[in-house]
């Protein structure tokens, strides 16, 4: 009954690689998010989508880029992986629409290591 | 551009204090405030959320204060436990987003 999951938990890869984070909520809600936590332990949204339309793209590299099959599932697929990209990527889920959000719900988080 | 800022980055207490965590932020027209918690290898879970019209919310041994006027926020801790020791992150939201600050880092020695 988890209500905000990602996969994988853990990801180490290769410089150059492309890979992708899965996020799916439960809860029903129709607005997602993506956030970076870097290594100082910063959080910074990334994008935002609601009812599968992407309505927030911060200043995020055009290697990053995030899918809405449906309004339950928000991936983040990363090309050509730098070692900058090395952080914690949360996903999170809002049940109020965009502008006015409220609470967010936060999933567990995926660790990214580019060696 | 908004900025929020917390202070101190780091606090270590022993158990049964009671603390202060400030939060800062540089634009005043925010939709609400929000404290979360994040432990260590976890997820945030929201504590406490001020709507812009509120001055306060509490919620067990925790007070949040809103002073939109000043640009300030504090989250009382009353009777600290080795359990709430954990990174406490304030964030405002405008515009649809949460502008988080860098979390104040807290330990709380038995």
């Amino acid at each position: 009954d988890t209500a905000v999951s990602q996969t994988p938990k853990y990801l180490v890869t290769q410089m150059g690689n492309d890979k992708s984070i899965k996020c799916e909520q439960n809860l029903g809600h129709d607005t997602m998010y993506w956030y970076k936590q870097d290594s100082k332990k910063f959080l910074k949204i990334m994008f935002s989508y609601n009812n599968k339309e992407l309505i927030i793209n911060e200043t995020v590299p055009n290697r990053f880029s995030p899918k809405s099959p449906d309004k339950a599932h928000l991936n983040l697929h990363i090309n050509s992986l730098e070692l900058g990209d090395s952080a914690v990527y949360f996903c999170a889920s809002s049940p109020e629409t965009y502008p006015n959000t409220d609470t967010q719900y936060f999933g567990p988080g995926t660790r990214l290591t580019v060696l | 551009k908004q900025e929020v800022t917390q202070i101190p980055a780091a606090l270590s207490v022993p158990e049964g204090e009671n603390l202060v965590l400030n939060c800062s932020f540089t634009d005043s027209a925010i939709y609400n405030l929000q404290w979360f918690r994040q432990d260590p290898g976890k997820g945030l879970t929201s504590l406490l959320l001020i709507q812009s019209s509120q001055r306060e919310q509490t919620s067990g041994r925790l007070n949040a204060s809103l002073d939109k006027s000043s640009g300030r926020s504090t989250l009382y801790i009353a009777a600290s436990q080795p359990g709430d020791s954990a990174t406490y992150l304030c964030a405002v939201t405008r515009g649809g987003k949460l502008i988080f600050g860098q979390g104040t880092e807290l330990s709380v020695k038995p």
